[in-house]
């Protein structure tokens, strides 16, 4: 299947800081990204819908000024988180959607933040 | 809008026992089913995937149904190991807008 590559897989960062992820889509376009985040022992909730060259569409209760998506091309989304706080800990999880033939949604291998 | 919903939420069996985890859905308008395993601390890890009109998938000991007019999908773990425990995801893969929604987990426990 189609590989979705997502980085860093780990990061921590101080307080305060800004930490940018990245979602690629390694071998098709992907027009539309999703990005999940995972609280702990919680299941993975829609953050955003990433679209190329728009906006993103936030969910609802989710601060877009606080977490930035940018999807500036058909194979790269990201995902920053400004001002990090420890209750910014979490895992992200993306998945790029793949539209030529039967659709299908690839996942990328997640991101563990953790803000102290 | 979609539901998801995992049962058992946590389930311990004993090495080799055969075990069944339910996964069901609230709107039938799907393009797949796919069943992941996460372990603790870890990202997720892709099991089987079961398109809309198909009825199962198998994978070594792991077979998995669906039956999307009831909204119902069952991973079938067969010979159960310690190696199998780990978190137990279900997402389906909406038509509406495209995104998918996960179920709450099953956490699983194999004993030696």
């Amino acid at each position: 299947g189609a590989v979705v590559s997502q980085h860093p897989s780990r990061v921590i960062c101080k307080s305060g800081t800004s930490v940018k992820i990245e979602c690629r889509s390694l071998d098709f376009q992907a027009t539309t990204m999703f990005w999940y985040r995972q609280f702990p022992k919680q299941s993975l909730m829609l953050m955003a819908t990433s679209n190329e060259g728009s906006k993103a569409t936030y969910e609802q209760g989710v601060e877009k000024d606080k977490f930035l998506i940018n999807h500036a091309s058909l194979t790269l989304s990201t995902l920053t988180v400004t001002s990090a706080h420890p209750e910014d800990s979490s895992f992200y999880i993306c998945s790029a959607s793949w539209t030529e033939g039967v659709p299908e949604a690839f996942f990328g291998q997640g991101t563990r933040l953790t803000v102290v | 809008k979609q539901e998801v919903t995992q049962i058992p939420a946590a389930l311990s069996v004993p090495e080799g026992e055969n075990l069944v985890l339910n996964c069901s859905f609230t709107d039938s308008a799907i393009y797949n089913l796919q069943w992941f395993r996460q372990d603790p601390g870890k990202g997720l890890t892709s099991l089987l995937l079961i398109q809309s009109s198909q009825r199962e998938q198998t994978s070594g000991r792991l077979n998995a149904s669906l039956d999307k007019s009831s909204g119902r999908s069952t991973l079938y773990i067969a010979a159960s190991q310690p190696g199998d425990s780990a978190t137990y995801l279900c997402a389906v893969y909406g038509t509406n807008a495209g995104k998918s929604t996960f179920g709450d987990g099953t956490t699983l426990t194999v004993k030696p």
